[in-house]
């Protein structure tokens, strides 16, 4: 069956632009995360969500980053003013049950922000 | 604050030869453990998990991981690996909250597998 997926795989932005990255979770799953993995680093946990809300968005690095998952299956993550530093590998993963449950990950979309 | 530390950035192993990487983690609440390995270009893929019960889990590939308690490891192993085996390993650790529910994961900085022929 598919898998998690995201779009773009790779996205090359200018500094202070903003961006949205997308994931399509694997059908039925009501468990959302979004990741970030830095080069040479483990992911780094963002935000996770169980349906529509956000259960735990603690991991958010800062308010220029936002995500949103409107009725509870496609998730979108935002950026806002993007740094040089925001520059990473975001993942995306789904699970079928609430957390704790395995999850899922996707390829990523590579973000440059130049 | 919660940690994973996997103590060897890399690891060289002759093909055949046995494998033990190691995963410890300091966690205030009940862990629940997984190994996950992610090849060049490709998505991090689940290789065990650890819930609870049989603190020996066995996973995909032929691997193997043990959970103790005591050590606040979960070490990963193989009798004997492959050359398709390198890669980057890593573990990660949530927590289960006592009242229900549990959060994003965190992970290592991973062990990079070497293979040698």
């Amino acid at each position: 069956g598919a898998g998690v997926s995201q779009t773009p795989s790779n996205k090359v932005t200018e500094k202070g632009k903003y961006v949205e990255l997308r994931c399509d979770p694997i059908s039925g799953h009501t468990a959302l995360y979004w990741y970030r993995q830095s080069l040479g680093q483990g992911p780094e946990f963002l935000i996770y969500f169980q349906g529509t809300g956000a259960a735990d968005d603690s991991g958010l690095p800062n308010d220029r980053f936002f995500a949103v998952r409107p009725e509870g299956s496609v998730s979108t993550l935002k950026i806002q003013r993007t740094e040089r530093g925001d520059s990473a590998v975001y993942l995306c993963a789904s699970s079928l049950l609430p957390s704790p449950d395995t999850q899922y990950f996707g390829p990523g979309t590579r973000l440059t922000v130049l | 604050a919660q940690s994973v530390t996997q103590p060897d950035i890399h690891i060289t192993v002759s093909e055949g030869a046995s494998l033990e990487l190691r995963c410890n983690y300091s966690y205030g609440a009940t862990p629940y453990l997984f190994w996950y390995v992610q090849s060049p270009g490709q998505g991090l893929q689940l290789l065990l998990k650890y819930f609870s019960g049989d603190t020996l889990v066995q996973g995909i590939k032929g691997f193997e991981a043990e959970f103790k308690r005591s050590q606040s490891s979960f070490n990963l192993r193989k009798p004997s690996v492959h050359w398709s085996d390198a890669a980057e390993y890593f573990c990660a650790v949530g927590a289960m909250y006592s009242g229900g529910g549990a959060d994003g994961l965190t992970f290592g900085k991973g062990t990079h597998l070497i293979i040698q022929p």
